[in-house]
């Protein structure tokens, strides 16, 4: 039973480039949750997707998007990066809204410069 | 403001002791109490969750205790080795109201062989 699954592992942009980051969630899950992780912080929420729509929103500008798509696989997008958007990005995929049994992925680690 | 507060930010703990990690929250719509461990460059991983209907929920040497009046739970960890050595989060969320998943700070735990 594969679980939660994100790519890719690390990487590296700079300022003002926009990254796309996924997730594939475990098997059976249909809901998937994205948070920012600074180092030594923890995790922020950032927002939920459910039946491929926005359900919740966490305290992120509006530079943070996401998408789900019929699978239940999702996307995380962040335009104009900024240094501060430097840290670990995770996953967490649920059944269901409220959806709080939530099971995490490795992250995905990434790097502004 | 701060949801949940959780303390110490470090604990070391000798083998074989045990280790206690406390955490206190202010909403009390928060009807969902997970506690999550982290090992460097993995996700999040669900040790055990309680709801405020028991006082105390037991999983093996993991331990949560429930405080409703108070506000406050704790995770006892006993007979700690040193493979138990890792970051280790609490959360709150209400189920209810579709709200959000709030993390605390975490603590992390050093168990000296």
């Amino acid at each position: 039973d594969a679980g939660v699954t994100q790519s890719p592992t690390h990487l590296i942009k700079t300022r003002g480039q926009q990254v796309t980051l996924r997730c594939s969630p475990k098997s059976g899950h249909d809901t998937v949750s994205w948070y920012q992780q600074a180092l030594g912080q923890g995790p922020q929420f950032i927002f939920q997707y459910y039946e491929e729509e926005e359900r919740q929103r966490g305290n992120f500008p509006d530079r943070f998007s996401g998408h789900q798509f019929p699978n239940y696989s999702s996307e995380l997008n962040v335009n104009a990066l900024l240094l501060g958007d430097s840290a670990l990005y995770l996953c967490a995929s649920s059944l269901r809204p409220p959806g709080h049994e939530q099971y995490f992925g490795p992250g995905t680690r990434l790097t502004v410069t | 403001q701060q949801q949940v507060k959780q303390s110490p930010q470090s604990l070391i703990v000798q083998k074989g002791g045990i280790s206690i990690i406390n955490c206190a929250y202010e909403n009390t719509a928060f009807d969902y109490f997970p506690w999550y461990q982290q090992f460097p460059g993995k996700g999040p991983a669900l040790l055990i969750a309680i709801r405020p209907d028991v006082s105390e929920k037991k999983e093996g040497r993991f331990t949560i205790s429930f405080n409703k009046s108070a506000k406050q739970f704790s995770l006892h960890i006993m007979d700690s080795q040193p493979g138990d050595s890792a970051t280790y989060f609490c959360a709150a969320f209400d189920t209810g109201n579709f709200n959000k998943f709030y993390f605390g700070s975490g603590t992390k735990l050093n168990v000296k062989p």
